[in-house]
């Protein structure tokens, strides 16, 4: 059974810092990722979405995989307050459709 | 734009009793999902579905059932309400490659 684990449970880095959040997966035929995003318990926002090894970026977000690793990370470039939320990192298999998600980071951004 | 509307969107139900939680999908995809999120653990898996007439069970199915008469709608079942299942539900939408797309989540309250 897949297990999605993300780290750490909280973060708070200033303001035009870089921060990285990092999620570690346990299928290795697992081939497709995705970084959502989450405002006091609203809705998820996705962010980057990564189906093969190396990097994807979509704005100030990034995302790399290594599958060989079970590691897939994110990092925010130029972090602002309104970066406030927690992400939530998801993993699934092409074949399976099972969308199984970590338990999330806690991400706050210092003025 | 893909859209997932979930209904309804407040509910306050008494033990024992039948609540029924509908999700519709414009997007015309194959894969439908149904979470539930409580602090500290995310959101986790309670059925799923790839298409008309299918239902597979996620990782906690124990106490709810589901029903996917149309691409279009999935609904997610509780016979016998419990206060356990106080929390906050998500229905969701995607392909096997493609984005998935969440609703704004339905705030169930058993009493």
């Amino acid at each position: 059974q897949q297990k999605v684990q993300q780290s750490p449970e909280s973060l708070t880095v200033s303001e035009g810092a870089m921060a990285s959040l990092n999620c570690t997966f346990s299928d290795g035929t697992s081939n497709n990722f995705r970084w959502y995003r989450q405002h006091s318990a609203k809705g998820l926002e996705v962010l980057v979405s990564i189906f093969s090894d190396g990097e994807k970026e979509e704005g100030r977000f990034t995302a790399h995989l290594n599958r060989a690793n079970l590691h897939v990370s994110l990092h925010i470039r130029e972090p602002q307050p309104s970066d406030s939320a927690v992400y939530l990192c998801a993993v699934s298999n092409y074949n399976q459709g099972k969308l199984i998600f970590g338990q999330g980071t806690k991400l706050s951004i210092k003025p | 734009e893909a859209a997932v509307t979930q209904s309804p969107r407040n509910k306050v139900a008494v033990t024992g009793g039948k609540v029924t939680l509908s999700c519709n999908q414009t997007n015309n995809h194959n894969n439908m999902y149904w979470y539930r999120q409580d602090t500290g653990h995310g959101l986790r898996l309670i059925h799923y579905s790839y298409g008309a007439g299918s239902t597979e069970k996620g990782d906690i199915p124990d106490g709810y059932k589901a029903s996917r008469p149309s691409q279009e709608n999935f609904s997610l079942i509780l016979e016998l309400a419990t206060p356990s299942q106080t929390s906050v539900y998500f229905c969701a939408s995607g392909g096997s490659n493609t984005e998935v797309f969440f609703g704004k989540g339905t705030r169930l309250t058993v009493v």
